[in-house]
Order: C-alpha cells, then sequence, then structure tokens
C-alpha cells in the first residue's frame, strides 16, 4: 500500500520552478523517498531518490525534511516537456521479499503551460 | 543501453479469451516485476522475479493470471481467461541486483490491453 500523500495536480508555468510536495509521515528510518514520473503512454522514469540528505541530480532537486516526514521534488526551470505523472514513493531497504518493490499512488500530475 | 522491451504494444481481445505479455528486460538485471496499471489509477505490483524463482506472487490473481521467467532472462505474463476488469497498461521493469538498495527500477513502455 501507498505510503505517501501528494496533491492530485498542480500546474506551473515554462522556465518557472515547479515545487512537488509529498507526505510520507510513517516513513521509517531505513526507508528511501523515491521519485518516478510518468509521461503520457510511456512507463515511468526513475528521476532522484534520498534518504535523509538533499540530493541534486541533472533532472531535479530533492528536499527532504529534518524529521523525514515530508519531501519536495524541484524541477529548477519546467518544461512543456517536464508534463506527466509524478509519483512520490516510500521504498522498502533491506534484503528479503520485499526489496525493491515500489507502491505507487496515484500521483501528482504536472501540467506546465507556455 | 538497451532498455527494458515490451511486446505487443496493444492487444484488444474478447472477454474469455486468453492473452500472453512478453518482457525482455535490461541484459545482467536480477530482478524483474510485472505491474498493472488501471487507468487513472498508479501501477500495481503483481509479481516480483529474482532470476527464475518467484520472490512474490502474492498479489497475482492466480485463478486466470500466470507469469514466468525461464532461464531467469526473458518473462511472459498470461491472462486466462481475460475478463473487462483486466482492462488496463501491463508494465514490466527490471532491476540490476536484489541487494543494492538504492538501485532503481527501470520500466518499459508497457502493454495496453483493452478487454471488450
Amino acid at each position: 500500500d501507498a505510503k505517501t500523500t501528494q496533491p492530485p495536480s498542480m500546474d506551473c508555468a515554462e522556465g518557472r520552478a515547479a515545487n512537488l510536495p509529498c507526505n510520507h509521515s510513517t516513513i521509517s528510518g531505513n526507508e528511501y523517498v523515491y521519485w518516478y514520473r510518468q509521461i503520457h503512454s510511456q512507463g515511468p522514469q526513475y528521476i532522484i531518490h534520498g534518504l535523509k540528505n538533499n540530493e541534486t541530480n541533472e533532472m531535479a532537486s530533492l528536499i527532504i525534511t529534518e524529521d523525514r516526514k515530508s519531501s519536495t521534488l524541484i524541477l529548477p526551470h519546467a518544461t512543456l516537456r517536464d508534463t506527466a505523472v509524478y509519483y512520490c514513493i516510500v521504498r522498502v531497504a533491506g534484503r528479503g521479499s520485499t526489496l525493491g518493490r515500489l507502491y505507487f499512488g496515484r500521483g501528482t500530475q504536472l501540467t506546465v503551460w507556455p | 543501453e538497451a532498455g527494458v522491451a515490451q511486446s505487443p504494444r496493444y492487444k484488444i481481445i474478447e472477454k474469455r479469451q486468453s492473452v500472453a505479455f512478453w518482457c525482455n528486460p535490461i541484459s545482467g538485471h536480477a530482478t524483474l516485476y510485472w505491474y498493472q496499471q488501471i487507468l487513472g489509477q498508479g501501477p500495481k505490483l503483481l509479481i516480483q522475479f529474482q532470476n527464475n524463482g518467484v520472490v512474490d506472487d502474492s498479489q497475482l490473481p492466480k485463478d486466470r493470471f500466470s507469469a514466468e521467467r525461464l532461464k531467469g532472462v526473458d518473462s511472459t505474463l498470461k491472462i486466462q481467461p481475460a475478463k473487462l476488469e483486466d482492462s488496463a497498461v501491463y508494465l514490466c521493469a527490471s532491476r540490476p541486483t536484489a541487494t543494492g538498495r538504492s538501485s532503481e527500477a527501470f520500466f518499459g513502455q508497457g502493454t495496453r490491453l483493452t478487454v471488450v
């Protein structure tokens, strides 16, 4: 079952920063926060993940609060091609049958407008 | 690097017919997943393989769904007989290792099944 809460939709002007929030108040100490996105008619695509520290890569930045109960995905300069459903996922870590399993919620539909 | 390949891309069948989907994961990826995504919802895990063994199939409707991963590479997912509520996109994903905590999963484009 999904352990995250996201707004169903957001919009953003092209060229502006898109800040997508996620609540994961029941996250455990060894669970990572993952973000994936799904562009229409495609499979989900990995964006970024983090445990405690803020992370940045070529696609986005991930800000995790100190208590780890929420996080924000930041797309610094949104483009029309960033229009997609964005999923925030708490991933069970460690060995065993549940390793690597991703539980998707409904995500946030981000619409970038010109 | 080649991605996860799935076929067919689209399939339309009548209810009570059978259908099979094929997945070729990224070379060397030990872990393979099948997900079902109903329109408007996030993907839901159906089954997880580690090499050619099933790790978890607790969410697979075993009365009509079956999956196999012979030789630990390609995988097939079958539905027999199909119901209207099976209409969905079936996604295959793979990961390099089951032991890496932070390795990402790579998804195919999916097979869109319509049952009429």
